[in-house]
């Protein structure tokens, strides 16, 4: 079946640095989406990327979708201690099934 | 606007007993997804109900079922509980996207989930 990988699982970022977490599936992706989950919380919504290629910008967050549309990227600028939390990909295939990469974990020193 | 909603927050289970989760989605929403998130891992899909029927299922095995209601609200059974099934289970609700080959699928919206413990 699906699998989706994220790289790192864990980021310790300085405050203010920027970081990028990628996210890799082994079958090609209708579309691709981003989570975030706060500590003790539940994933939320951040972003859907549908077209190869594209990117969309959320702020200090860059998203982007590979050209094969089997990979994609969050970069996050001037990193803050709201950024805190654990960023998921989620795959996107046909019949609304979305699979769950395991996150990237980020832990930001003040 | 009610978001999605999940009782109970906590369970405390033995091996062998049976549970049931609860779920009502997102006002407007008809989809509801369930997830199963270990500690430290990604939600892992269950399955999903569209129109009281399961209409995709994951890796779990036949322990687990579900149902839903003609209000699009969810259950989430599981049988025979393991060690194992220690985890937040996650409801989410989402739009059904019309057509198995759109390239676009509807965002979930996750409830706070069920912290469920097996001792």
């Amino acid at each position: 079946g699906q699998q989706v990988m994220q790289i790192p699982q864990y980021q310790h970022v300085q405050e203010g640095e920027d970081f990028t977490t990628y996210c890799n599936s082994s079958t090609t992706l209708s579309n691709i989406q981003w989570y975030k989950q706060r500590p003790g919380g539940h994933p939320v919504f951040l972003i859907q990327l549908v077209k190869s290629g594209e990117v969309k910008k959320q702020k200090r967050l860059t998203f982007q979708f590979g050209e094969a549309k089997k990979n994609s990227s969050l970069h996050i600028t001037a990193t803050q201690t709201t950024d805190v939390g654990t960023y998921f990909c989620a795959g996107g295939a046909a019949g609304n099934k979305l699979t769950f990469g395991g996150g990237t974990r980020v832990l930001v020193k003040p | 606007d009610a978001g999605v909603t999940q009782s109970p927050t906590h369970l405390i289970k033995t091996r062998g007993q049976q549970v049931t989760l609860r779920c009502s989605p997102k006002s407007g929403h008809d989809t509801v997804s369930w997830y199963q998130q270990a500690l430290g891992q990604g939600p892992q899909f269950i399955f999903q109900y569209y129109e009281e029927e399961e209409r995709q299922r994951g890796n779990f095995p036949d322990r687990f079922s579900g149902h839903q209601f003609p209000n699009y609200s969810s259950e989430l059974n599981v049988n025979a509980l393991l060690l194992g099934d220690s985890a937040l289970y996650l409801c989410a609700s989402s739009f059904r996207v019309p057509g198995p080959s759109s390239s676009y699928n509807s965002p979930l919206h996750f409830g706070n989930g069920t912290r469920l413990t097996v001792t």
